[in-house]
């Protein structure tokens, strides 16, 4: 498709297991973003990866929150020993040019809903 | 205080009637602004950019006031397929992208 692809749509997981989530971006966009957007809030910023770079992993909650993107395109969001705290819909973005151009649209896919048991 | 504040709403409005959302933000150094929609159950998507100047899209009206750091939306003639969640927008400049998002306002049209 043309758009950002996630999957899994939806994941139960009991608590204290492990979760993955990918992130097919658009092909081509530099810059890839991932949000955790708990029932009633707005998105929250987690990483950041330029190309395959992670430029800022600010928003990870806790060390046993990974992010990676080795080849600079498919990411893949890692959660470690999940908790009920966790459960929120977990939204990939990604962006042709780099934070700050002009005309710098990003795109979200449509989220994998994450819910610890 | 939040970075971005917005009414949470709900916001339950007649279809055809005039509807406005405001938004304020707390860091002057902002320098983009944007409005999203996010429907029940998927992403956030672009409804429209803010620009100084004020700006209209069809039935969209986007306005920003940077002496008193709010942005409002302006929605006539409003749709049913209106209803939805409206996310206000910030870009800061710092960090990898400095968006920060607010609440949102969720807003509901009534036949």
């Amino acid at each position: 498709g043309a758009g950002v692809s996630q999957s899994p749509r939806y994941k139960v997981a009991k608590r204290g297991q492990d979760v993955a989530l990918r992130c097919d971006p658009i092909s081509g966009h530099v810059s890839l973003f991932w949000y955790q957007q708990a029932l009633g809030q707005g998105p929250e910023f987690l990483t950041y990866f330029q190309n395959e770079a992670q430029l800022d992993k600010s928003g990870l909650p806790s060390d046993r929150f990974f992010a990676e993107r080795p080849e600079g395109s498919v990411s893949t969001l890692k959660i470690q020993r999940t908790q009920q705290e966790d459960s929120a819909v977990y939204l990939c973005a990604s962006s042709l040019a780099l934070p700050g151009s002009s005309g710098n649209t990003i795109y979200f896919g449509e989220g994998s809903w994450l819910t610890v048991v | 205080r939040k970075e971005v504040e917005q009414d949470p709403g709900p916001f339950n409005v007649p279809e055809g009637a005039t509807v406005a959302f405001n938004c304020t933000y707390s860091n002057s150094a902002s320098q983009s602004f944007f409005w999203y929609r996010q429907d029940c159950r998927k992403e956030p998507k672009l409804l429209m950019s803010v620009y100084s100047s004020g700006n209209e899209d069809g039935r969209f009206t986007a306005q920003l006031n940077r002496a008193s750091q709010y942005i409002s939306l302006l929605i006539r003639d409003s749709k049913l397929s209106d209803s939805a969640t409206y996310l206000c927008v910030v870009r800061s400049g710092g960090g990898a992208d400095g968006l920060t998002f607010g609440k949102g306002t969720h807003l509901i049209i009534q036949p």
